[in-house]
């Protein structure tokens, strides 16, 4: 099974900062790269698919970056609705694993 | 307007069964893969298993295979997931997905609550 890591687990910052989040593969996923966001209590939302396109409808302060093995979500000026948990997940093969998840929050 | 309406989760005994049921509408169902992802009690996201349009492949986790069964009614524009040998460890929130690009779960209903509990 191919492994998802992600870093941090956690991070405080303030709205208008510029955040990244990154997700290492435990092997060569090309781009199939996915990540989620999560607010509680709701269903994720997907954010970017193939590691840096854009679903449609999510604003463009989220982009996607990587290829291979690493990969990062950044967030370039962090907006209050943008308070949430973040997940990556590759689906180059099955089982589609998830990253365990980091919880961005309000410093 | 798609969506994704899941349902039949509740409180069943280990070693019981459930169906759980997700209806779509909004969009051409035999068209889209579908996934259900569960999230355990404070815990993360988890893939459980796929089926393509057709119905004809499927995947599982380990951690569900022998005991799950994803199906889908094309007809009816519905997706299913058999669940036998409930264990502790299946109690979670369960949704349903509509895989667009890359395989990617671009739609997600509201999910259901599985307990197993004695």
């Amino acid at each position: 099974d191919i492994q998802m890591t992600q870093s941090p687990s956690s991070l405080s910052a303030s709205a208008g900062d510029r955040v990244t989040i990154t997700c290492r593969a435990s092997q060569n996923i090309i781009t199939y790269l996915n990540w989620y966001q999560q607010k509680p209590g709701k269903a994720p939302n997907l954010l970017i698919y193939a590691a840096s396109s854009l679903q449609s409808g999510v604003p463009s302060r989220f982009s996607g970056s990587g290829s291979g093995t690493d990969f990062a979500l950044t967030i370039s000026s962090l907006q209050p609705e943008d308070f949430a948990t973040y997940y990556c997940q590759q689906s180059y093969g099955t089982p589609r694993t998830f990253g365990q998840g980091t919880k961005v929050e309000i410093k | 307007e798609e969506q994704l309406l899941e349902s039949g989760g509740g409180l069943v005994q280990p070693g019981g069964s459930l169906r759980l049921s997700c209806a779509a509408s909004g969009f051409i169902f035999s068209t889209y893969g579908m996934s259900w992802v569960r999230q355990a009690p404070g815990k993360g996201l988890e893939w459980v298993s796929t089926i393509s349009g057709t119905g004809g492949s499927t995947h599982y986790a380990d951690s569900v295979k022998g005991r799950f069964t994803i199906l889908r009614d094309n007809s009816k524009n519905t997706l299913y997931l058999q669940m036998n040998s409930l264990r502790a460890e299946d109690t979670a929130i369960y949704y349903c997905a509509k895989d667009v690009y890359y395989d990617s779960s671009g739609f997600w209903g509201q999910g259901t609550l599985v307990t197993v509990s004695s």
